[in-house]
């Protein structure tokens, strides 16, 4: 069964400040993706990464690929109270089409 | 160019009746994929089906629930008899028949069902 681990699950900051949130698994993937959720509504795309070692950036958010296609990582720089949300990784099941999701990382920026 | 759509956003149902929840992929997509959300939770995936066909049910419970994506009209995701533990969100998602999976899903606003 292959599992992806956000860390952390919840992060209160201030504004302006930076922050990591990771996606880990043992099992390769064929490419991971980060979703943002707003309470109420369903995960938005921000972003796929397919290459391994790949670094995708989006304004303020840098979206990072594992060498080896198993972990990922989204670092967002001067975070601001419009970031708050849930974030979500979700890699592409082997042979199987369909998303595995992380638990997810809650995140708060505070004004 | 409309999105997901699923309806109702809201649905409120007694122990032991029928919950049916409607989701209607974007033009062009066929290929529909249903996921459950409890509250801080992460998606757990459920089915995923094409036109007339079940590809991966490995996530449906064995028991009371089941989907279709008929030939015609949304797919349906169908809750019979449901229980307390039934009450989630409820969220599909499409993605478009060329590209597949790699490029990302497009999911609707969810159905909350909240069983009394």
């Amino acid at each position: 069964t292959q599992l992806l681990e956000q860390s952390p699950q919840f992060l209160s900051i201030q504004e302006g400040e930076n922050l990591t949130v990771y996606c880990n698994s043992s099992s390769v993937f064929s490419s991971l993706q980060w979703y943002r959720q707003e309470p109420g509504e369903g995960p938005v795309l921000l972003v796929t990464v397919v290459t391994g070692g790949e670094v995708k950036k989006l304004k303020r958010l840098t979206f990072q690929f594992g060498d080896a296609r198993k972990d990922s990582s989204l670092h967002i720089t001067a975070a601001q109270p419009g970031d708050t949300g849930l974030y979500l990784c979700a890699g592409v099941g082997s042979n199987t089409g369909k998303l595995i999701f992380g638990q997810g990382t809650t995140l708060q920026v505070k004004p | 160019n409309a999105g997901v759509m699923q309806n109702p956003r809201h649905l409120v149902r007694r122990r032991g009746q029928e919950a049916r929840l409607r989701c209607s992929p974007m033009k062009g997509h066929s290929h529909v994929y249903w996921y459950r959300q409890l509250p801080e939770e992460g998606l757990k995936f459920m089915v995923y089906l094409q036109k007339e066909n079940i590809i991966d049910e490995s996530g449906m419970p064995k028991e009371r629930f089941s989907a279709e994506f008929p030939k015609e009209g949304p797919s349906i995701l169908r809750i019979q008899q449901v229980v307390r533990g039934d009450s989630a969100a409820y969220f599909c998602a499409s993605s478009p028949s060329v590209s597949g999976p790699n490029y990302g899903y497009t999911f609707g606003s969810g159905t909350r069902l909240t069983v009394v």
